[in-house]
This record gives C-alpha cells, structure tokens and sequence, in this order.
C-alpha cells in the first residue's frame, strides 16, 4: 500500500520569499513517481511537477522544485520567490509501480503574504 | 472547450435521490478515474478505469456505480444519495505509458440535503 503524508496543514510565506512544502511516502514498490499538484480557490487541480524514483536530478519546473530524499523517503516541493498567486491548496501524490492510481496527501494551505 | 469535461458542475439534491455525474475527454487517454475531495481529506480515489471493458475500485467505492460508455466517457452514480456524499468530485484520466500524470476536469460540486 502506498500512502503520502503532508505534515503541514498550513503554510504562510512573505512573497518574493522561498518556501518548502513538505512531503513524505510510503511505498514498497522500487518504481515510482512522485507528484505536486496546486489547487487554487477556484478549484482546479493544475500539475505542477514530477519526480521519478530512478531519476538522479531533482526535478525543476520554472519556480518549482522537488527536493527528492530517496532514503527518507521525502519529496518536498520548494518553490523560489513567491507570488501573490501561488497562494493555494498543495498537493503531493504517487504513484507506485506500474500501478497508474495516484495517491493524494491530504495538501498544505500555503497563504503568500504581500 | 477543455479537455476533460464534467457535467454538472454545481448540483443540489435530496437525500435518497439517484444521481448521475458524467465526464468526457477530447485527450485519447485510455485510462479514466472519479476521485471525490473532502476538507482536510485530500482527494480520495472512488473508481478508475483503464480501458472499456476495465472497471475496478478504489478506496471508497461504497455507494457509488460508475460506466465507462466509450473510451471518453466515464460517467459516476450515486444510486441512493446521503449527506455525507457532499464533496467536490473530479475526474481526471491519463495515458497508458506515460509517467501516470493526470488531467482533471473542473470538478463537479454536489450538496446532498
């Protein structure tokens, strides 16, 4: 069974600062990928990145970066000089093996500060 | 027009009503699934399919009944609906071989009174 853990129910961040959003998983498959998705107010699911489990690089898209810890089994999503606009509902999930379920956290609220 | 459709996106009923959400898809993806968001639950798996004729369950398929009509359209029922079946439901699908990645509709918001 997989699961995915978000310890952080709440985030706040000043904009323009970085900010980490935490992610941990569980899994016994040796393959897998790792996702964030970004629910904003109006309620769309939006991909933002993905890490795979053989991939030697974190993953960076743009602003979004996975900071992937294969032996803690973490997969934090850190995102550079926020926004207004990235003021959302997070969301990690995975995907284990050839399996092509994803399972959610339960998201970080991250609230962006002007 | 998006990609993944739902209808309806907003629907209010009554408790014991049968109630049918339908998804469609323009993206060609085999693979099509009904996941149902609640606060501070995260999103929930209810059922998915991979091609046609496949069907399976998810996490909390109980009192929900899904058809995969054709290979774009999926659609969910709530045969007897309760309160506790308010939530944001989506529908998302993805594509066989690919990194599993989905795209979802808009979500459909259903109240259960």
């Amino acid at each position: 069974a997989q699961k995915i853990t978000q310890t952080q129910p709440g985030m706040f961040v000043q904009e323009k600062e970085a900010v980490t959003l935490d992610c941990t998983y569980d899994t016994s498959d040796q393959s897998y990928g790792l996702f964030w998705y970004k629910q904003p107010s109006s309620g769309e699911m939006i991909f933002l990145i993905y890490q795979g489990s053989y991939d030697e690089q974190n993953a960076t898209e743009g602003r979004y970066s996975l900071n992937f810890q294969k032996a803690r089994k973490s997969a934090n999503l850190v995102i550079s000089a926020s926004q207004l606009g990235d003021s959302a509902m997070y969301f990690c999930a995975m995907r284990g093996g050839s399996n092509y379920k994803l399972t959610f956290g339960k998201g970080t609220l991250l609230t962006v500060n002007p | 027009d998006a990609d993944v459709t739902q209808t309806p996106r907003n629907r209010i009923t009554k408790t014991g009503k049968r109630i049918m959400l339908e998804c469609s898809q323009t993206k060609g993806h085999d693979r099509m699934y009904w996941y149902r968001q609640d606060p501070g639950l995260g999103l929930r798996l209810i059922y998915y399919s991979f091609d046609v004729k496949d069907i399976n369950k998810g996490e909390i398929s109980d009192g929900y009944s899904v058809s995969r009509q054709a290979q774009a359209k999926f659609s969910l029922s709530l045969e007897s609906a309760i309160p506790n079946q308010t939530a944001l439901y989506f529908c998302a699908t993805s594509e066989t071989g690919s990194t599993g990645e989905l795209f979802f509709g808009e979500g459909s918001r259903l109240t259960v009174l």
